[in-house]
C-alpha cells in the first residue's frame, strides 16, 4: 500500500521560503506511469493545486505560482520536495503531497499545516 | 487560470439522488477527458471519486457516477445516504505546452 508522508517546519517567516519534503514508502517514486504533486487548502477554503513532476524531472506548475515555486525529485531517497519563495500570510494552509496518474491526485497524503507568520 | 464553477452548495434526502456541476471553459474541461472529483470530510484528507471524467478507483461505490458535457462537468450521487454529507471538488487538467490541473471551488453536500 502506497504511503506518502510530508515533513518540514510548520512555521515559515514573511518573505522566507517554504520547504517540504514528501517520503514515499511501499512504491517506487521511478514509475513513469505517475506523476507527483503538491497540493494545498487555506484553513477553511477550497484545494489549489501547485505542481507536479515526473520521475524523470519534468515539471509543471500552476501558472500564478511558477516564479516561486521549485519541485524536485530525489529517487535515491523516494523523496520528492517543494520551495515556495517569498511566502506570505496567504500562504498559509495545509500542503499535501500526491501522487497524481490521469491529472489526479490519486493518492494524498495525510497533509501538513504550513503557518505564515513572524 | 481561473477555478472552475461549482456551487457552493447542494442537498438531498437519503434515498434520492443529488447532481454537482463543475464548470469551466475550452481550455479545461471542454479540451480533455481528465475531470477528477474529490470527497472531502471535515478535517480528512481529500478522497478521490472519480477519475477520467467517469471512472471510479477500486472501493468506490457505484453510486457515485461522473458526466460531461462540453465545458461543464457533473457528479452524481445516487442513493444518498449520510455519509455522503461532504465538500466535494472537481478538477480537470488545463493547457497544453503548460499543462496544470485546475479545482473548482467545492460544493458542500448536505444530506437531509
Amino acid at each position: 500500500q502506497l504511503q506518502l508522508q510530508e515533513s518540514g517546519p510548520g512555521l515559515v517567516k514573511p518573505s522566507e521560503t517554504l520547504s517540504l519534503t514528501c517520503t514515499v514508502s511501499g512504491g517506487s517514486i521511478s514509475s513513469s506511469n505517475y506523476y507527483w504533486g503538491w497540493i494545498r487548502q487555506p484553513p477553511g477554503k477550497g484545494l489549489e493545486w501547485i505542481g507536479s513532476i515526473s520521475y524523470s524531472g519534468s515539471t509543471f506548475y500552476k501558472p500564478s505560482l511558477k516564479s516561486r515555486v521549485t519541485i524536485s525529485i530525489d529517487r535515491s531517497k523516494n523523496q520528492f520536495s517543494l520551495k515556495l519563495s517569498s511566502v506570505t500570510a496567504a500562504d498559509t494552509a495545509v500542503y499535501y503531497c500526491a501522487r497524481e496518474y490521469s491529472s489526479s491526485p490519486y493518492e494524498w497524503g495525510q497533509g501538513t499545516l504550513v503557518t505564515v507568520a513572524s | 487560470q481561473s477555478a472552475l464553477t461549482q456551487p457552493p452548495s447542494a442537498s438531498g434526502s437519503p434515498g434520492q439522488s443529488v447532481t454537482i456541476s463543475c464548470t469551466g471553459s475550452s481550455s479545461d474541461v471542454g479540451s480533455n477527458n481528465y475531470v477528477s472529483w474529490y470527497q472531502q470530510h471535515p478535517g480528512k484528507v481529500p478522497k478521490l471519486m472519480i477519475y477520467e471524467v467517469s471512472k471510479r478507483p477500486s472501493g468506490v461505490p457505484d453510486r457515485f457516477s461522473g458526466s460531461k458535457s462540453g465545458n461543464t462537468a457533473s457528479l452524481t450521487v445516487s442513493g444518498l445516504q449520510a455519509e455522503d454529507e461532504a465538500d466535494y471538488y472537481c478538477s480537470s487538467h488545463a493547457g497544453s505546452s503548460n499543462a496544470y490541473v485546475i479545482f473548482g471551488g467545492g460544493t458542500k453536500l448536505t444530506v437531509l
